[in-house]
């Protein structure tokens, strides 16, 4: 039972344009969501997180939007670089800022072309 | 800060053989988290720490798998009797409660 999932298993954008990924979950205890980053060889690297209680948050070029309703998330990077080319994962937890066990997507790969 | 450190970074052994893994977390997070990722797949969880009581373990974790923190601040992940299926990347990561899990570059385990 995949609780979070990122239907797109990779995305290719121009340099200088929006990347835009995509996350949706079924388990509606989820109240923190969170995207890290991965680069081969290496742990996941926190990007950007949001409370249910938002539906927008925003830091310098990554701003993330929760839909509760649609129990959809999304990852805006604007403009894009080609140091962003690296796997993307969602990830949502139960209980607030708690942070306790971590559920994932299974990842979007995200390729910037110069 | 010298962030999540894992040991050893690889690991190959014999189906049958038993395996043990080590998770330096950063200085004085109170938290501590296993999770284990397969290819094409994201991290899933396994078991975590506050300070050295476990607090949670996955469903899905077999009774071969045990993880201790006895003095709340390295961990160990043991396998017994190891299998192909167990063949996977080992993640740990570790927070203050309320902040967001920081990870290591994990210890990928591959089943001969």
């Amino acid at each position: 039972d995949q609780q979070v999932k990122q239907n797109s298993p990779s995305l290719s954008v121009q340099e200088g344009r929006i990347s835009i990924l995509n996350c949706d979950y079924t388990n509606s205890m989820f109240d923190y969501f969170l995207w890290y980053k991965k680069y081969p060889a290496e742990g996941p690297t926190f990007l950007i997180s949001i409370s249910s209680i938002k539906d927008k948050n925003e830091d310098g070029r990554f701003t993330v939007f929760l839909n509760k309703s649609a129990k959809h998330l999304s990852l805006h990077i604007v403009p894009s670089q080609p140091g962003d080319s690296a796997v993307y994962f969602c990830a949502a937890s139960a209980g607030g800022t708690s942070y306790g066990k971590l559920t994932f997507g299974q990842g979007t790969i995200l390729t910037v072309h110069p | 800060d010298t962030g999540v450190s894992q040991d050893p970074r690889h690991k190959i052994t014999k189906r049958g053989q038993n395996v043990t893994f080590r998770c330096d977390p950063i200085s004085e997070h109170n938290r501590l988290y296993w999770y284990r990722q397969t290819l094409g797949q994201g991290p899933e969880f396994l078991t975590y720490f506050q300070n050295e009581a476990q607090l949670e373990k996955s469903r899905l974790l077999s009774d071969r798998f045990s993880a201790e923190r006895p003095k709340g601040s390295f961990s160990t992940l043991e396998i017994q009797r190891t299998e192909q299926g167990d063949s996977a990347m080992y993640l740990c990561a570790s927070n203050f409660v309320g902040q967001p899990q920081h990870f290591g570059d994990g210890t990928r385990l591959s089943i001969l």
